[in-house]
């Protein structure tokens, strides 16, 4: 069955960086795109960022753009959220979620999440 | 960007009855709507797509209708595992991909 395992958060100071992972199984990784998805606590569900099937195409939300990077490695079948100058606002839970098609679509299945902090 | 409205944001239910739960875009979608399920703690799942296509395993309590502009999602007659939150997505035009701000399904 498919399985998506996020891993990398913790509790990281304002400005600081921090690397999410996540582990996909039971699919096949290379033919669709990949999605990260954040929920702050309390609150409802935030698209941040896609990569598609190829790695050829990358697109953010507003409100991370130029400060985190998907990427992914098919060898690994690892999809990564790369986060710099985090902001107490980017607390939250970060799931990753497969994406219907090569380039987007809707989100077929879903990781867990890990919980990301920003505090000092 | 799409803006996605769902109400109420609150729907209090008894077990066995039919819950109708509402979503709006601020422009037309045609018919790329998905509708996901997320119970506390829990990842969310996916119920709807194509604004009225079951995921894979999912009852056929949970219907899906509309397209363009107006969604609904019904359950016939909600079971106890049913009592969760509900988000409608867009993603007919994006990036970005857009959530409701969800729907609370609670037990009356």
């Amino acid at each position: 069955q498919v399985q998506l395992v996020e891993s990398g958060g913790g509790v990281v100071q304002p400005g600081r960086s921090l690397r999410l992972s996540c582990a996909a199984s039971g699919f096949i990784f290379t033919s669709y795109a990949m999605h990260w998805v954040r929920q702050a606590p309390g609150k409802g569900l935030e698209w941040v960022a896609v990569i598609s099937y190829d790695g050829s195409n990358e697109y953010y939300a507003d409100s991370v753009k130029g400060r985190f990077t998907i990427s992914r490695d098919d060898s690994k079948n690892t999809l990564y959220l790369q986060m710099n100058s985090l902001r107490a606002e980017d607390t939250a839970v970060y799931s990753c979620a497969s994406g219907s098609s090569p380039r987007g679509g809707y989100f077929n299945f879903w990781g867990q999440g890990t919980l990301v902090t920003v505090s000092s | 960007e799409i803006v996605m409205t769902q109400s109420p944001a609150t729907l209090s239910v008894s077990p066995g009855e039919r819950a109708t739960l509402s979503c709006r875009a601020s422009q037309s979608v045609s018919s790329n709507l998905a509708w996901y399920q997320q119970k506390p703690g829990q990842a969310p799942r996916l119920l709807i797509y194509g604004a009225s296509t079951r995921a894979t395993s999912i009852p056929a309590r949970f219907s899906g209708s509309g397209s363009g502009t107006e969604f609904t999602l019904t359950i016939s007659s909600l079971q106890s595992e049913d009592f969760a939150v509900y988000y409608c997505q867009q993603y007919n035009n994006w990036p970005p991909w857009t959530f409701g701000q969800g729907t609370k399904v609670e037990i009356k």
